[in-house]
């Protein structure tokens, strides 16, 4: 089993539809999450970061993270255009040397 | 704003030549990432370096070197480049990785190297 999954979509929604993306993973010491959002052709960028579990809001982005399940979720709200682009969940242990481990990304396209 | 400057966008090489990657950063972070991105493969880490002169494998380290003279730039090596080493690579750095704040990894831009 991999340590991080990722569906690569692509995945197709209208413009201001709610989008879910998703990663399980299988290392029950991960403690950090993050979202990166990648365009093409450009480095990922963050954008949003949770420790442990719980819920974090950031305007129209709300990161869940299930520990129990191992599950971890990012949700968009009123989706643009410009959202669209591939979107990386990566997770590290608490240690403080450890490197982040990534899924493969998932891509959006958002259609106007 | 943090900045993490890769130099080179796009590269032609031959295959045998040596080639470098260069990466600048403007934070003082402690550490620095190189990763090469492939489709289907996802982000997979070649090195990293904790601090100056310092150098870890990452998962794949094979047919790379690294270099880190300097705090603020970390070079990676092809000592001998071959096709399937054709990829973007993306340059990263963070602050020591020891306290809270070191959770968050910047990226450059993107190198995209073609090996022919």
């Amino acid at each position: 089993q991999k340590e991080v999954e990722q569906d690569p979509g692509p995945l197709s929604v209208p413009e201001g539809a709610i989008v879910s993306l998703n990663c399980t993973y299988s290392n029950s010491a991960f403690q950090y999450f993050m979202w990166y959002r990648q365009y093409s052709r450009k480095g990922p960028e963050l954008l949003m970061y949770t420790y442990s579990s719980g819920n974090k809001e950031d305007g129209r982005f709300t990161a869940q993270v299930d520990k129990s399940s191992k599950y971890i979720s990012l949700f968009i709200r009123d989706s643009q255009p410009s959202d669209s682009a591939t979107y990386l969940c990566a997770m590290r242990m608490n240690s403080g040397y450890s490197t982040l481990t990534f899924g493969k990304g998932t891509m959006l396209l958002v259609s106007p | 704003d943090v900045k993490v400057t890769q130099s080179s966008r796009y590269l032609v090489k031959r295959t045998g030549e040596k080639v470098f990657l260069e990466c600048v950063q403007d934070m003082d972070h402690e550490n620095m990432f190189w990763y090469r991105q492939d489709p289907g493969l996802g982000l997979r880490l070649i090195y990293f370096s904790y601090d100056v002169k310092m150098k870890e494998k990452g998962d794949i380290p094979e047919g790379y070197s690294v270099s880190r003279e300097k705090k603020e730039r970390f070079s990676l090596i092809l000592e001998s480049a071959s096709t399937n080493q054709t990829s973007m690579y993306l340059c990263a750095s963070r602050k020591d990785g020891l306290s809270n704040s070191g959770n968050t990894i910047y990226f450059g831009e993107g190198s995209w190297l073609t090996v022919v």
